[in-house]
């Protein structure tokens, strides 16, 4: 089966670290994403991790845990624009996905920051 | 360098009617993915269409149907509406059909079925 969990809410202050988690089990693995989708507006891509280790973007860094079916996303130096909610994406190995590009997404976590 | 373009922004229908979204791709695409997105959820993957072909298909009834043009630019048709139709539809664009390319979405077409 396809799981993939992230908590509901998080709130944050401006200025300060946010860690996301992320925790899936999923037919296979290959490659998780991060996207970013403020109300209304599309998911815009944030990262991406395939091998082990931590990835980082500027403000944002993401890291993999391949043994332990984990990811999660740092934001640093939050600022009010950061309010938006994240989604933790999955794309299933190629034999299972049939080699084409197909994305298993969590329910996402919205994030709000406060002054 | 133009990014994916979806139309119309906003739809409201009855239930039992048809309806078709319209997705043009990133410039430089040529693999068009469509997703439906329920109100707090993350999006499903519908379906993803190829070399005007659908090549996968997730979990959604054949009332859900889509084509490609040979510009790329790809249609998502759902007939017989139902009240759980109601969703924001997304249409991502990536390159090439290989499995490892990042996926870029449009702004989305919401759905309202009454």
């Amino acid at each position: 089966g396809q799981n993939i969990d992230q908590p509901t809410e998080m709130t944050a202050t401006e200025g300060a670290i946010v860690q996301i988690n992320c925790t899936y089990q999923t037919s296979g693995f290959n490659g998780l994403f991060w996207y970013q989708q403020h109300a209304g507006e599309a998911p815009t891509f944030l990262s991406y991790n395939v091998l082990d280790g931590l990835e980082e973007k500027g403000r944002f860094s993401s890291f993999l845990s391949r043994s332990k079916g984990y990811s999660y996303l740092l934001l640093k130096e939050l600022q009010m624009k950061d309010s938006a909610s994240y989604l933790c994406a999955v794309r299933p190995s190629a034999w299972v996905s049939g080699g084409y590009n197909k994305l298993i997404f969590g329910a996402g976590t919205r994030l709000a920051v406060h002054p | 360098d133009a990014g994916v373009t979806q139309s119309p922004t906003h739809l409201i229908k009855t239930r039992g009617q048809q309806v078709t979204l319209r997705c043009s791709p990133k410039s430089g695409h040529d693999t068009v993915s469509w997703y439906q997105q329920a109100l707090g959820q993350g999006p499903q993957f519908i379906f993803q269409y190829y070399e005007e072909e659908e090549r996968q298909r997730g979990n959604f009834p054949d009332r859900f149907s889509g084509h490609q043009f040979p510009n790329y630019s790809s249609e998502l048709n759902v007939n017989a509406l139902l009240l759980g139709d109601s969703a924001l539809y997304l249409c991502a664009s990536s390159l090439g059909g290989r499995a490892q390319e990042t996926q870029y979405f449009g702004p989305g077409t919401r759905l309202l079925v009454l």
